[in-house]
């Protein structure tokens, strides 16, 4: 196990609604990365924050919009859900500041959007 | 931008027979990772290359790098069960930077027959 943990597993919303999902980073990382997986794909970067800011954003709208917080534990929140949202949204959290920085990744959270 | 294609999309193999999965990137490659994921769950690490000719064994899997084809493979040798599962690579698209932020390929499903 990676020690990084998202909640909840599962979710479902109906369009049009807002949902925010959560992260809790491995111990002595302070970065976390956030991709959505659509079945059968691979996984998109959304965005990456770092000490609190967004570090760089994927192709995605404004209406995903992220936190970090003191703790290094990150939000995504997605607002006026749309039916393509449906898919797995992965968590990673790293190191930024030590050369190699791998992704470990949570399970991650399935968001259905009905 | 960079993007990542994987080949197979998909194999099925007999119990104790070794497989190959490639992975070749549009854009020089700076930094490879592999990780594994089983269906609707994350991701696990399996290996991170990041020099040209660089190998890196883990049990029975070995990755390589050939950074002047902008390729990298994943050899499974005398495959078992317990190696199903989806095998995706990711790349940083640009070298150096901190806070990488990954592209990855669409995944290649293994299933073991035994």
């Amino acid at each position: 196990e990676t020690g990084v943990t998202q909640s909840p597993t599962h979710l479902i919303k109906t369009r049009g609604q807002q949902v925010t999902l959560r992260c809790s980073s491995q111990s002595g990382h302070n970065t976390v990365s956030w991709y959505q997986q659509a079945l059968g794909q691979g996984p998109q970067f959304i965005f990456q924050y770092y000490r609190e800011e967004e570090n760089g954003r994927g192709n995605f709208p404004p209406r995903f919009s992220g936190l970090q917080f003191p703790n290094y534990s990150s939000e995504l929140n997605v607002n006026a859900l749309e039916l393509d949202d449906s898919a797995l949204y992965l968590c990673a959290s790293s190191f930024t500041g030590r050369g190699t920085d791998t992704q470990y990744f949570g399970p991650g959270t399935r968001l259905t959007v009905l | 931008s960079q993007e990542l294609e994987q080949s197979p999309q998909s194999l099925i193999v007999q119990e104790g027979k070794n497989l190959t999965i490639n992975c070749t990137s549009s854009k020089t490659l700076y930094g490879l990772y592999w990780y594994k994921q089983k269906y609707g769950e994350g991701l696990i690490f399996l290996m991170m290359l990041q020099k040209g000719g660089e190998e890196k064994s883990h049990e029975k899997i070995t990755a390589k790098l050939d950074e002047k084809k902008q390729q990298s493979s994943l050899h499974i040798t005398a495959s078992q069960p317990s190696h199903a599962g989806i095998y995706l690579c990711g790349a940083e698209p640009r070298p150096g930077e901190y806070g990488n932020k990954l592209v990855f390929g669409a995944g290649t499903i293994l299933r073991v027959k035994s």
